[in-house]
């Protein structure tokens, strides 16, 4: 267990809908990372939160957006769903401080999309 | 952009072999190099990870080289076992001020007994 939880596990919606999946971090740590993982693309990163502020930004459709909040959970809002969204979508957190940290990832959230 | 190569695919293996997974970058700025292992429907996790300044680490049977001049680096397991049948994903840091990683699309890796 690496102390990322996010919920829910799985989720099946249709297209056209808008879901939030939510991540809360480890304790401690300020960063949050989200990916997209679908079978033939590996992880893709979307987007980087750190303490309240978004960081740093990767292949994130304008159909996505993501927040963190004061208690450092971050939630990713994916809308206007298409079959293409369908995959697993991780969250990840690392400690604060200067340099490269270890990315703890969480168990993942299986988006089913139909 | 960034990129990153990984090389094979799928590696299958006798139990006790060696195996070897390599990795191509094209950003000459990366400087953190970290390796994930996925197990089947579980999270990826790290098991080693190299920082530019260092040419080799070792953490048992598993070791990973760097040559920054050839913009490479390769994951090496030794002695392997049937439990170290998994995904294998490398990935390199992206400068400019941001926390971004870039992966590699992954080995599928099977020590058979």
């Amino acid at each position: 267990d690496s102390g990322v939880t996010q919920t829910p596990k799985h989720l099946i919606t249709a297209t056209g809908q808008r879901v939030t999946l939510r991540c809360s971090p480890r304790s401690g740590d300020l960063s949050v990372y989200w990916y997209q993982q679908s079978l033939d693309q590996g992880l893709q990163f979307l987007i980087q939160y750190y303490n309240g502020e978004e960081r740093a930004k990767g292949n994130i459709l304008e159909r996505f957006s993501a927040q963190q909040f004061p208690d450092l959970h971050s939630e990713l809002n994916l809308s206007s769903l298409e079959l293409g969204d369908s995959a697993l979508y991780f969250c990840a957190s690392s400690p604060p401080g200067q340099g490269w940290h270890e990315q703890y990832f969480g168990p993942g959230t299986r988006l089913t999309v139909t | 952009g960034e990129n990153v190569e990984q090389h094979p695919s799928t590696l299958s293996v006798q139990e006790g072999d060696s195996a070897v997974i390599k990795c191509t970058y094209s950003d000459s700025a990366s400087n953190y190099f970290p390796w994930y292992k996925q197990e089947l429907g579980k999270r990826p996790q790290l098991i080693i990870d190299i920082r530019s300044n260092v040419g080799e680490k070792k953490d048992q049977r598993i070791a990973v080289t760097l040559n920054k001049t050839a913009k490479h680096f390769s994951l090496h397991i030794t002695e392997t076992q049937p439990e170290d049948s998994a995904v294998y994903f490398c990935a390199a840091s992206i400068a400019g001020g941001s926390e971004k990683l870039v992966f590699g699309k992954g080995t599928k890796l099977t020590v058979n007994p």
